[in-house]
């Protein structure tokens, strides 16, 4: 059974840079695993930023980007602002499934 | 404006069944693949199915696999998931998704609808 980790929490400072990272147990996170990343803020559904490891929707902010590093797709916020504290899920596609990390809780303080 | 919105939820016994819908709009659900996603309370998200435009192809999670059923009826824009034999571990929140095949994931999510499982 795959198992995707992220770290369960992490805190920045407003105006701040913060990286995220997804590993997975079955080795290396590539572009072919098609990485994404959601927020979820609590009662509300999941919400998408990142596509195929750096791909923006339409709706997501400068501010989010989305990279490999080491082996681990990672998100990064730049100039982190009040309203993305949040909790932030990565998602890896292996073909015939999804595996969904445990989420990052990201608390702005 | 894409919207997705589940409704079935509710309560049931262990062993109970439940059918979810989820009603599309504000786009050509014909031509779009969706997914289903669940989240226990307190956990994280989980993939539960996968069903193509067509309904040719389709896939669930080995949690699910032998007691739950996706299906769709692209003439009246909605996706369904029959879920048989229930369990206390299948209490959460599922959430129909619209996949996009080049982004490996879901775009649009809908609001969720709860289902709980207890006696």
């Amino acid at each position: 059974q795959t198992v995707v980790t992220q770290e369960p929490s992490l805190t920045v400072s407003p105006g701040g840079t913060v990286t995220l990272t997804c590993a997975s147990s079955a080795g290396a996170v590539t572009s072919g695993h098609y990485p994404n990343w959601f927020q979820q803020k609590p009662g509300q559904a999941p919400r998408a930023l990142i596509y195929s490891t750096s791909s923006k929707h339409s709706w997501t902010p400068a501010r989010f980007s989305g990279s490999l590093l080491g082996g681990k797709a990672a998100l990064t916020l730049s100039g982190v602002q009040p309203e993305d504290e949040a909790e932030y899920h990565c998602m890896v596609y292996y073909g015939f499934f999804w595996v969904f990390g445990g989420g990052t809780k990201l608390t702005v303080l | 404006e894409v919207q997705l919105v589940e409704s079935g939820g509710g309560l049931v016994e262990p062993g109970g069944s439940l059918r979810l819908s989820c009603a599309a709009s504000g786009f050509t659900f014909s031509t779009y693949t969706m997914k289903w996603v669940r989240q226990a309370p307190g956990k994280g998200l989980e993939w539960v199915s996968y069903i193509t435009s067509s309904s040719t192809t389709i896939y669930y999670a080995d949690s699910v696999k032998g007691r739950f059923t996706v299906s769709r009826d692209n003439a009246k824009n909605s996706l369904y998931l029959q879920m048989n034999s229930l369990r206390d571990e299948d209490t959460a929140v599922y959430y129909c998704a619209r996949y996009l095949v080049v982004a490996g994931g879901p775009d649009y999510w809908g609001q969720g609808t709860l289902v709980t499982v207890s006696s």
